[in-house]
């Protein structure tokens, strides 16, 4: 089955930009997707990328995709105090058609 | 257009006791699937339904754990006995199809005293 691996923690400073990280195992995830939770709330989706796309750019995110490494990173460009959340990383485990989260890395914007 | 909604938000019970958890999917969406998210820890699959049909239901603790979903629209999700362990919290989602982009509720958080 899939196996998806975040970092647990991340602190930024407002205004500079974050960087989020996620392994996966599956190769043949279709989407990988990034989704957003905050404090005592459910898992608001972010953003998604296809398998065949190496960058998709959304405002203030952009997602990269490395297929070759199975590695998948958000990036939060001028990062907000409203930003800080846990973000999960989530793939397609192919053979069963569910979804795969990470443990979530909880990023934490100092002032 | 109205979200994943849930009830209730929070639930405080003592052990032994049954509780259930109730799910409205978004309108039009086919599938629906109920997750348990343990403190600090990401979503896991607990059941998924296409329409009122449970298509996967492996990692749903069957001895104490019921769920369904009978019209295919809303569905309850049931424990009896609950156990301390079981504090947590659970989390609904729908789609429209098996494949397409999950959306979630704002999950139920379960406290077993």
């Amino acid at each position: 089955g899939e196996d998806v691996e975040q970092s647990l923690f991340l602190s930024v400073r407002e205004g500079d930009s974050s960087v989020i990280n996620c392994t996966y195992t599956d190769s043949s995830s279709t989407y990988l997707y990034w989704y957003k939770q905050e404090p005592g709330a459910g898992l608001q989706l972010l953003t998604y990328i296809f398998s065949n796309m190496d960058m998709k750019q959304d405002q203030r995110l952009t997602v990269l995709l490395n297929k070759k490494d199975k590695h998948l990173s958000l990036r939060i460009a001028d990062t907000q105090t409203g930003d800080s959340a846990i973000y999960f990383c989530a793939a397609p485990n192919g053979s069963a058609r569910q979804l795969t989260f990470g443990s979530g890395t909880q990023l934490t914007v100092l002032p | 257009e109205a979200g994943v909604v849930q009830s209730p938000r929070y639930k405080i019970i003592e052990k032994k006791q049954p509780v259930a958890f109730w799910c409205n999917p978004i309108s039009g969406h086919n599938t629906l699937y109920w997750y348990l998210q343990n403190l600090g820890q990401g979503p896991e699959l607990l059941i998924r339904y296409e329409n009122e049909e449970a298509v996967d239901d492996s990692q749903l603790p069957k001895d104490r754990f019921s769920a369904e979903r009978l019209k295919g629209v809303d569905s309850t999700l049931k424990i009896q006995p609950a156990e301390l362990g079981d504090s947590a919290v659970y989390l609904c989602a729908s789609s429209l199809g098996t494949e397409e982009t999950q959306y979630f509720g704002p999950g139920t958080r379960l406290l077993v005293l």
